[in-house]
């Protein structure tokens, strides 16, 4: 079945770092990606996404590549703030699924 | 405008008892999902229903877990004979259409369920 795997955290970043986060997927046909962010207290919102390969989903100075040939769609941001402190989870749809599978999460606190 | 909301936010009930937890999607949305998150997990996924519908509850993890959605806009889902293990964060979504990827899921806040 359709499976999301996802770097392990938590991780702690100091403010300005580059962020990376690693997602690698197992699924059936040509799924689409995305990356979900859920802040502290908040909601599960949508932080970008790609629907085929070689697209690139950014947002708010997040981005990340849709990579058939490796599978992944990695998060990225080249600076951070502390206010990208969050739980980060990767997901996807495949086929003619109309759920989402999601990976575990990644909780990232970005110190000042 | 407003988003998707479950009533209530946080629910504790003893073991064996009855709850509804309840979603109301963005107003025009036909699509409404739910998903259960464990702690520290990702969430996982539960039913679908498109419109009035469940179009696929291959999620629910037993019969004890139902959901209705009778007017095609807010839905109940209904957990019968709690046990401790039901204890998780209860999520709904909603999309526009079902076009798969190309339409979005607006998730709630979510009802944080206990069973003791």
């Amino acid at each position: 079945g359709d499976s999301v795997t996802q770097m392990e955290g938590p991780v702690t970043l100091s403010e300005e770092a580059f962020l990376t986060i690693n997602c690698t997927y197992t699924a059936t046909g040509y799924p689409s990606l995305f990356w979900y962010v859920q802040y502290p207290g908040e909601g599960l919102q949508l932080l970008l996404k790609a629907t085929k390969a070689d697209d690139k989903g950014s947002n708010k100075g997040f981005e990340a590549t849709y990579r058939k040939e490796t599978t992944s769609f990695h998060l990225e941001k080249g600076s951070v703030q502390v206010s990208d402190s969050a739980v980060y989870f990767c997901a996807l749809l495949s086929g003619s699924a109309r759920q989402l599978t999601f990976g575990s999460g990644t909780q990232l606190t970005v110190l000042p | 405008g407003a988003g998707v909301s479950q009533t209530p936010s946080n629910k504790v009930t003893e073991k064996g008892k009855y709850v509804e937890l309840r979603c109301d999607p963005i107003s025009g949305h036909t699509a409404l999902y739910w998903y259960r998150q464990s702690l520290g997990q990702g969430p996982e996924f539960l039913i679908y229903f498109q419109g009035t519908g469940a179009a696929d509850d291959s999620g629910l993890p037993n019969d004890r877990f139902f959901a209705v959605r009778p007017e095609g806009s807010v839905s109940t889902l209904k957990i019968q004979r709690t046990e401790r293990g039901d204890s998780a964060v209860y999520l709904c979504a909603s999309s526009l259409t079902t076009s798969g990827a190309r339409d979005t899921q607006y998730f709630g806040p979510g009802t944080r369920l206990t069973v003791l």
